[in-house]
């Protein structure tokens, strides 16, 4: 198995919902991050989880809020959010040493009105 | 500050053509440099991965290669196809810097339309 899998696919939520988007790889990794893609644009790092322990949080508001239940599980919780906020949130792991192969999910399209 | 850039923005080739893909950057201290492949609203498909230490990565039609004094990258695809259609985009991994090194470097892509 060499799939990171994202759901939901698409999530539509009010600024005052309260949401998570999950992942899951079970490929052994134990890396696992959080992107946030706008149209048009590069992924841009949002967290990096390494050994179930966060590693990297890159300054992102505290609307979002990432949990590593284990090592095949990422979540994002996602909290009063604000239509900037819309994006396509990306699900990424690798083998655990920075700077191996990175496979990603398909991704969670986010519109928040 | 690591920069990567990517030209052309846009290729657009007939289906059974060669071409090149171009990916820059200005740090030269880089651990490896990935190339990826992204069809519209997915995620990212890692073709290739070249480390510091290589000149370049084979994979079926695809070759990538790297130039790390020159800041330089291509990535050369053979006897294209409609299927080949997609964003391509590099990254650079940074010189291992402890938790740093996980933060790729991504250029912003060239957009590759081959027409059947």
């Amino acid at each position: 198995d060499t799939e990171v899998t994202q759901t939901p696919k698409h999530l539509v939520m009010g600024m005052t919902n309260k949401k998570s988007l999950k992942c899951e790889q079970h490929m052994g990794h134990r890396a696992m991050y959080w992107y946030k893609q706008k149209a048009k644009k590069p992924p841009e790092l949002m967290f990096v989880y390494s050994y179930e322990k966060l590693s990297i949080n890159e300054s992102v508001p505290s609307r979002f809020s990432p949990e590593c239940p284990n090592s095949s599980l990422l979540n994002l919780h996602l909290h009063a959010l604000q239509p900037e906020d819309s994006a396509l949130y990306l699900c990424a792991s690798s083998l655990g040493v920075p700077g191996e192969k990175l496979f990603f999910g398909s991704g969670t399209q986010l519109s928040v009105l | 500050k690591q920069e990567v850039t990517q030209i052309p923005a846009a290729l657009s080739v007939p289906e059974g053509e060669n071409l090149v893909l171009n990916c820059s950057f200005t740090d030269s201290a880089i651990y490896n440099l990935q190339w990826f492949r992204q069809d519209p609203g997915k995620g990212l498909t890692s073709l290739l991965l070249i480390q510091s230490s290589q000149r370049e990565q084979t994979s079926g039609r695809l070759n990538a290669s790297l130039d790390k004094s020159s800041g330089r990258s291509t990535l050369y695809i053979a006897a294209s196809q409609p299927g080949d259609s997609a964003t391509y985009l590099c990254a650079v991994s940074p010189h291992w810097s402890g938790a740093g090194s996980y933060q790729l470097t991504f250029g912003k892509g060239t957009k590759l339309s081959v027409i059947p």
